[in-house]
């Protein structure tokens, strides 16, 4: 069965650089989250995009912004990185409403040096 | 405030026995849903098992059941004869709706360190 694919598994940026995150989700799952998990600690909730619409917003710094495109595929775009970015970035997406299934990614391991 | 609340940083087990990984969990919304993820050191989260609110009968997936008793507003997690590879961190998440509209997200616990002795 497909799952969400996240590219790139791993990256490695200065300070001060920007990264792109893609995340391409289940096909007919219509909403696609973003979430952060820092070492040691549980995934917190960025933002999440409804049939490529914004449907929601979490604890995002104003450095990211992500956007979901017409094939459906979404993309985490940080800039400005410090070194309290480095965290395990992940996308999920589900079939809303009332999801019984979340499907995660295998997540996007950002370094920042 | 913390929506759920996992109260056990560390847990170990001896292989072949059972597990029982406690989950309290805070909503007023009477429909609800509830999770549980595995996490391994390779860092993926691996999808275990969902309770609904309305779900007339407790969880089952395998070796793996949900104790959920909603007047005490728990989901224990409950693994049968634990296995070297369940050794992982394990989150307990619930759907919630979101304040701003109509949309729904995951919430997750602090997760507990299941670490399985040989």
């Amino acid at each position: 069965a497909a799952g969400v694919i996240q590219s790139p598994r791993h990256l490695i940026k200065e300070k001060r650089e920007t990264a792109t995150l893609k995340c391409y989700p289940i096909p007919r799952h219509d909403t696609v989250y973003w979430y952060q998990q820092g070492p040691g600690q549980d995934p917190q909730f960025l933002i999440s995009f409804y049939e490529k619409m914004q449907s929601d917003k979490g604890s995002i710094p104003d450095r990211f912004s992500a956007q979901q495109f017409s094939d459906y595929h979404s993309e985490l775009n940080m800039s400005s990185l410090e070194l309290g970015d480095s965290a395990l970035y992940f996308c999920a997406s589900s079939a809303q409403p009332a999801a019984r299934t979340y499907t995660f990614g295998s997540g996007t391991r950002l370094t920042v040096v | 405030a913390q929506k759920i609340t996992q109260t056990q940083p560390g847990m170990f087990v001896q292989e072949k026995e059972a597990v029982t990984l406690d989950c309290t969990y805070d909503t007023s919304d009477p429909s609800y849903g509830l999770f549980w993820y595995k996490q391994p050191s390779s860092g993926e989260m691996i999808f275990l098992i969902y309770q609904g609110s309305y779900d007339q009968q407790n969880a089952t997936e395998g070796r793996y059941s949900l104790n959920f008793q909603k007047a005490r507003k728990s989901a224990n997690l409950v693994i049968s004869a634990s296995q070297l590879g369940d050794s992982a961190m394990y989150f307990c998440a619930m759907r919630e709706l979101s304040s701003q509209g109509g949309s729904e997200k995951l919430v997750f616990g602090k997760g507990t360190k299941l670490t399985v002795n040989p």
